[in-house]
């Protein structure tokens, strides 16, 4: 079945730095989307890339959809505390709204 | 609007052991899922639900199976639990015609 790469699996980071998160597809994708999942909590959904290129920024995060919408990425400037969790891709595989997820980058922020 | 609901939160099992995880939503979605979430895994679907009346296995059904009750209502049973089901388990919920899911809040297994 469709596979999803994503790297890195952990980050840790100082609070100011910049985070970024990337999502890799061997086909092309359909759209993606991405959650966010806090320590102990449930994945929530963030956005959804449908458009080749397409960038769009959710006020710190900015999300990227590959020209040839085989991956993407999510980039947090200045991290701060309150960003600590796991971030998802998802894709949508074969027919229906069924998601492929990657397997996350967890996110570490030190004071 | 509670959204999706999860029941029971925590459970423990002893091998062998049957047990059935409630899901209810009340967004009015056709499309409900079962994952599971391993470390390093990320989340894997256990089953779907398209629509009232219908489920469909995912990527790793094995040892497991579902019930679409009604509209509301999806439940995902374990017939002889075992220690590799050790997992949390989410449900989900997505409107016909969008890839948007809905989680709700997990139910923690472990399998003695």
């Amino acid at each position: 079945g469709q596979q999803v790469m994503q790297i890195p699996q952990y980050q840790h980071v100082q609070e100011g730095e910049d985070f970024t998160t990337y999502c890799n597809s061997s086909t092309t994708l359909s759209n993606i989307q991405w959650y966010k999942q806090r320590p102990g909590g449930h994945p929530v959904f963030l956005i959804q890339l449908v458009k080749s290129g397409e960038v769009k920024k959710q006020k710190r995060l900015t999300f990227q959809f590959g020209e040839a919408k085989k991956n993407s990425s999510l980039h947090i400037t200045a991290t701060q505390t309150t960003d600590v969790g796991t971030y998802f891709c998802a894709a949508l595989t074969g027919g229906g709204n069924k998601l492929t997820f990657g397997t996350g980058t967890q996110l570490k922020v030190e004071l | 609007n509670a959204g999706v609901t999860q029941t029971p939160k925590f459970q423990v099992l002893k091998t062998g052991q049957s047990m059935t995880l409630q899901c209810a939503q009340d967004m009015n979605h056709n499309s409900m899922y079962w994952y599971r979430q391993d470390p390093g895994m990320g989340l894997r679907l256990i089953y779907y639900s398209a629509s009232e009346g219908t489920t469909d296995k995912g990527e790793v059904p094995n040892g497991y199976n579902v019930s679409r009750l009604n509209k509301r209502e999806f439940s995902l049973r374990l017939e002889s639990a075992a220690p590799s089901q050790t997992s949390v388990y989410f449900c989900a919920s997505s409107l016909t015609g969008s890839a948007t899911q809905y989680f709700g809040p997990g139910t923690r297994l472990l399998v003695l």
